[in-house]
């Protein structure tokens, strides 16, 4: 699985958007991208998924660049809920469905 | 539609003794995966399963744990003879497939402290 660099924290106002970045410079053709947030040590909650198109599902949108390098989650209008450390994740069907969890990125909503 | 159940939620035992944890998939999903997360670490895959077969355990100790899907009930993770550094949360996942494009649903987790 390709490896991928994520700021370790960032802040957003409550109301705002929230745009969190990943790099994954070594992706390969066949590997998703993959967006997931643990809310305070609960279990890890799938977000959203994206090959090379973007995406967008009821809880945010997945913004691939064209060469696929990097990444960006969109929470479109942040809630204090939304506080998690979110992990972006490259994964290769054939990995045998392994997620590889990096240090992820501490989002914290402010009031 | 129940999602991943996970029990105990919190377990406590002493050293020496055996950790049992117990997860069963979600309604329709035939394969289990689970991860450890130590204090102040990330999420780390330990084995993946099938109904009656590991597919892939090379995240798992060497020594001391195992796991199993059979082909009724729970999947179990067991750790024999427990030490302090076994302390941590462990998640459970199900997916309906075995391949990296089917989402993986979590459970809440089970925090195992080992006195």
């Amino acid at each position: 699985d390709a490896k991928t660099t994520q700021p370790p924290s960032m802040d957003c106002a409550e109301g705002r958007a929230a745009n969190l970045p990943c790099n994954h410079s070594t992706i390969s053709g066949n590997e998703y991208v993959y967006w997931y947030r643990q809310i305070h040590s609960q279990g890890p909650q799938y977000i959203i998924h994206g090959l090379k198109n973007n995406e967008t599902n009821e809880m945010a949108s997945l913004i691939i660049t064209e060469d696929r390098k990097s990444s960006t989650l969109i929470l479109p209008h942040a809630t204090l809920r939304d506080t998690a450390v979110y992990y972006c994740i490259a994964s290769e069907e054939t990995s045998g469905s392994r997620l590889t969890f990096g240090e992820g990125t501490q989002l914290t909503v402010n009031p | 539609n129940a999602g991943v159940m996970q029990n105990p939620r919190h377990l406590v035992r002493r050293r020496g003794q055996e950790a049992r944890l117990r997860c069963s998939p979600m309604k329709g999903h035939s394969h289990v995966y689970w991860y450890r997360q130590l204090p102040e670490e990330g999420l780390k895959f330990m084995v993946y399963l099938q109904k009656e077969n590991i597919i892939d355990e090379s995240g798992m100790p060497k020594e001391r744990f195992s796991a199993e899907f059979p082909k009724e009930g729970p999947s179990i993770l067991r750790i024999q003879q427990v030490v302090r550094g076994d302390s941590a949360a462990y998640f459970c996942a199900s997916s309906p497939r075995g391949i990296s494009t089917d989402t993986q649903y979590f459970g809440p987790g089970t925090r195992l402290t080992v006195l």
